[in-house]
């Protein structure tokens, strides 16, 4: 089955470590993103790719960082940077022609 | 103004009942329309897929006006298991365009 697989699920991480999402995607889709969403808000964008080698920042960028070196990978680093990191990480990808957003299940991280 | 507008609710609604949730847009050059559910603490999942001639699956209608740029889910006959928040999904087509979201609708469904 095709879909957006994200790891670890729940992280939980000291003040100053930076830490790596995973997000990979047997879909075949050029587009993909990550957002984040606290509690009872909306999904705020971070940052989006929309084709290998080239990503964009999103709304809230501070503080992380991404990379596209392979169609089926979006991984992103919530960086020490990052003042108030925990939080809900969604990673999504678009189908080209429907525009319909596929979400993988999600990585929640916590700082302790 | 945002982008996407939609009212979060709570709506606070009893089973059977009958609830419509809007959500307005601005972006005019908009191609694709969607509603997401979204549970407690999980990742948004599909509902409904929007167009222009309007859709219905089940107890579900969605319908889109262009010319006053909103979008419209009408849930008939609620369950309480659609208890969740309801997200509004705004999308162009080809990768120029970044998907937008609303903030979500809250709806609680009480016995």
């Amino acid at each position: 089955d095709g879909g957006i697989t994200q790891s670890p699920k729940y992280l939980f991480r000291k003040e100053g470590q930076n830490v790596t999402l995973s997000c990979e995607q047997n879909l075949n889709h050029d587009a993909m993103y990550w957002y984040r969403q606290d509690p009872g808000q909306g999904l705020r964008l971070i940052y989006y790719s929309q084709i290998v080698n080239d990503f964009q920042k999103g709304d809230i960028a501070e503080g992380y960082s991404v990379s596209r070196e392979k169609k089926e990978s979006f991984p992103l680093t919530v960086t020490s940077a990052q003042k108030n990191p925990t939080a809900f990480y969604l990673c999504a990808s678009t189908h080209p022609f429907s525009g319909e957003l596929f979400f993988g299940e999600g990585s929640r991280l916590t700082v302790l | 103004r945002k982008e996407v507008e939609q009212d979060p609710g709570p709506f606070n609604v009893p089973e059977g009942a009958t609830v419509a949730f809007n959500c307005t847009y601005s972006n005019s050059a908009s191609q694709s329309f969607f509603w997401y559910r979204q549970d407690c603490r999980k990742e948004p999942k599909l509902l409904m897929s929007v167009y222009s001639s309007g859709n219905e699956d089940g107890r579900f209608t969605a319908q889109l006006n262009r010319a006053s740029q909103y979008i419209s889910l009408l849930i008939r006959d609620s369950k309480l298991s659609d208890s969740a928040t309801y997200l509004c999904v705004v999308n162009g087509r080809g990768g120029s365009y970044i998907p937008t979201f609303g903030r979500g609708t809250s709806l609680i469904v009480h016995p």
